[in-house]
């Protein structure tokens, strides 16, 4: 069975610039989370979907942070404009209650430099 | 509300050493516990979890972990590390509400020494 896919696995950019991360979950997870992991940290829940709708971005930067699952499948995080606090490991999860219970698989990551 | 609290953030041990690894959590409600592991470069990899019934979990391995509620407690042990086992654990809570988020603590890297 395929894991959550995560793109781009690196990405280096510069501050006030633009970055999009994307991710696939597993096929047929309804819930899908976005985490912020700095270095030294534990991950730190941004937004979470239920299919295409978001069930709480509480904790999500707004003013510069965006996500979307329009077709309840896939996600976009962006960040715009990027500071140099937002360096950090960007980690997509997903979840079915049906179909895994109550754990949540998480992918690679993203990893993203602002310098 | 939920918070975890992981005692020690570096750990080391000998190989062929027992682990044990501590996480104390706070849940408003009944909790489900895990213990997720992260490998340099990777994502996070599920070890165990703690959901309901029995309190003394097994996972992959040769990973296990007890519930007690009393002490609110939720630590991590191996009888015998090996060099493999160098990582970083997480310890998370959830509660069963239908939102199940992960509240994660920040993490204690282990180092099994030759």
């Amino acid at each position: 069975e395929a894991g959550v896919a995560q793109s781009p696995r690196y990405k280096i950019i510069e501050k006030r610039q633009s970055v999009a991360f994307w991710c696939n979950p597993i096929s047929g997870h309804a819930t899908l989370y976005w985490y912020q992991q700095i270095l030294g940290q534990g991950p730190k829940l941004l937004i979470q979907f239920q299919n295409n709708g978001v069930v709480d971005d509480s904790q999500l930067p707004k003013d510069r942070f965006s996500a979307e699952r329009l077709k309840g499948v896939d996600s976009t995080l962006k960040i715009q404009p990027a500071k140099l606090e937002d360096s950090a490991v960007y980690l997509c999860a997903s979840s079915s209650l049906q179909l895994s219970g109550n754990t949540i698989y998480f992918g690679e990551g993203s990893w993203l430099t602002v310098v | 509300a939920q918070s975890v609290t992981q005692l020690g953030s570096h750990v080391s041990v000998s190989e062929g050493a027992l682990v044990l690894l501590r996480c104390n959590y706070s849940s408003s409600v009944p909790p489900y516990l895990f213990w997720y592991v992260q490998y340099p470069n990777q994502g996070l990899q599920l070890l165990l979890k703690y959901t309901t019934g029995a309190t003394l979990v097994k996972g992959i391995n040769g990973f296990e972990a007890e519930f007690k509620k009393s002490e609110t407690s939720f630590h991590l042990t191996k009888p015998s590390a090996h060099m493999s086992d160098a990582a970083e654990y997480f310890c998370a809570v959830s509660g069963y509400s239908s939102a199940r988020q992960l509240t994660f603590g920040s993490g204690t890297q282990l180092t099994v020494l030759p």
